[in-house]
């Protein structure tokens, strides 16, 4: 069971250049999360899908897209990169089961946009 | 606004210490606190998690504890060893949040020989 896998490991990207980091869980989680972390702010929520077909916004959203079209995959998208989205970026995915609900990170993507 | 505030930053301590790591967090209303813990370039590591309802949870050498009332957490590590080198987030999944977690910025733990 591989758990959490997130693509590429990481990547240089020019501003402007548009971008889709991928997600891919294999232990049936309803639940997926992005986050970024950056040095001093810790990690902050992207956007979250508590079910396939359903997303909503979490602490920093803007610029970034994702879809949910199934329960494996939760693709993250940056339209038209910025300097500012260079970070590392974590999946993440849970049972969504009330008080006891532990989240599961994948490896993380490394971006740096120039 | 809900935060979680981890102190210090940074801990550098000799092997066999028993250590504390602290984590307050500023609404006491939530649904859990859990620790992660990350290695360096690596993911994040669930180490424990406490339910709203519990005082602590051991895992081995770990022991987390909850006060809710105060709004603060504790990383207890006994017999430290080289290999708890790592950054350790406390994080809260306040209520009202749905699933969302609010994370610290960590506390980087060096155990030295």
């Amino acid at each position: 069971i591989a758990g959490i896998t997130q693509a590429p490991t990481s990547q240089i990207l020019a501003a402007g250049r548009r971008m889709t980091l991928r997600c891919t869980q294999d232990m049936r989680h309803n639940a997926m999360y992005w986050y970024r972390q950056d040095l001093g702010l810790g990690l902050r929520l992207i956007h979250y899908s508590n079910t396939a077909g359903t997303t909503g916004k979490g602490e920093v959203p803007d610029g970034y897209s994702v879809s949910r079209a199934n329960t494996d995959d939760f693709p993250l998208t940056l339209a038209s990169a910025v300097p500012s989205q260079t970070s590392v970026y974590f999946c993440a995915s849970s049972v969504l089961a009330s008080s006891t609900d532990t989240q599961y990170f994948g490896p993380g993507t490394r971006l740096t946009v120039l | 606004k809900q935060e979680v505030t981890q102190i210090p930053a940074a801990l550098s301590v000799p092997e066999g210490e028993n250590l504390v790591l602290n984590c307050s967090f500023t609404d006491s209303a939530i649904y859990n606190l859990q620790w992660f813990r990350q290695d360096p370039g690596k993911g994040l590591t669930s180490l424990l998690l406490i339910q709203s309802s519990q005082r602590e949870q051991t895992s081995g050498r770990l022991n987390a504890s909850l006060d809710k009332s105060s709004g603060r957490s504790t990383l207890y590590i006994a017999a430290s060893q080289p290999g708890d080198s790592a950054t350790y987030l406390c994080a809260v999944r306040f209520a009202g949040t749905a699933s969302k977690l609010t994370f610290g910025t960590g506390t980087r733990l060096q155990v030295t020989l």
